[in-house]
């Protein structure tokens, strides 16, 4: 059984770099065969993508977020990474990691997220 | 960007009845790239259904989704107490996936 988990400051200050760590168990990231993926979901709202990245390296990113955003991978660890710079506010969201079979683009597991606040 | 538009916001209905819930899509999706969520309080989303009809394992039966093109829907034919959740649906059709605001599922 595939199993995510999140993990990272759960309090940034406005200005500065939110990093995620998403943690694979059960599974190798290295495998192939899956794109692992960020979501994130604005407090009592619904979902945003933010983007995926391959085992390979190779990645894509929500356009809105293109310009201050840096997913990687770490094979020898089974994790992935999100740094999202230059945060504010509107960055406060639960992030989660999740995988997509094949590269399919819906999500068939997913971590259980953690709460991002940023604030002074 | 596809943009998925849910109705109704919330559906409250009594144990035993039949849920249909509604995702449109602003544009076509050629390849039935959809697929619905529940999601829990406190709780990450659960996939329930991919490929707009396929269903993800463990989803009892009582879940089934149809549609194409732009119309697109969830059916519960027998509502249970552990259904009461929030459900979403979410394209994949395009290079950007894009997520519906939801259906809010109240159970009597």
């Amino acid at each position: 059984q595939v199993q995510l988990q999140e993990s990272g400051p759960g309090l940034v200050k406005p200005s500065q770099t939110l990093s995620l760590t998403c943690t694979v168990s059960g599974g190798s990231i290295s495998s192939g065969g899956y794109y692992w993926s960020w979501i994130r979901q604005h407090p009592g709202k619904g979902l945003e993508w933010i983007g995926y990245i391959y085992y390979s390296g190779s990645s894509y990113y929500n356009p809105s977020l293109r310009s201050r955003l840096t997913i990687s991978v770490d094979t020898s660890k089974n994790q992935f990474s999100l740094k999202l710079s230059s945060v504010t506010a509107a960055d406060t969201a639960v992030y989660y990691c999740a995988r997509d079979p094949l590269g399919a683009g819906y999500f068939d597991y997913w971590g259980q997220g953690t709460l991002v606040t940023v604030s002074s | 960007e596809i943009v998925l538009t849910q109705s109704p916001g919330t559906l409250s209905l009594s144990p035993g009845e039949r849920a249909t819930l509604s995702c449109r899509a602003s544009q076509s999706l050629s390849s039935s790239d959809l697929a619905w969520y529940q999601q829990k309080p406190g709780q990450a989303p659960r996939l329930v259904i991919y490929g707009a009809s396929s269903r993800a394992t463990g989803i009892p039966d009582r879940f089934s989704g149809s549609g194409s093109g732009t119309d697109f829907t969830l059916t519960i034919s027998r509502l249970e107490p552990e259904d009461s959740a929030v459900y979403y649906c979410q394209q994949y059709g395009s290079s950007l996936p894009t997520f519906g605001g939801g259906t809010k599922a109240e159970i009597k």
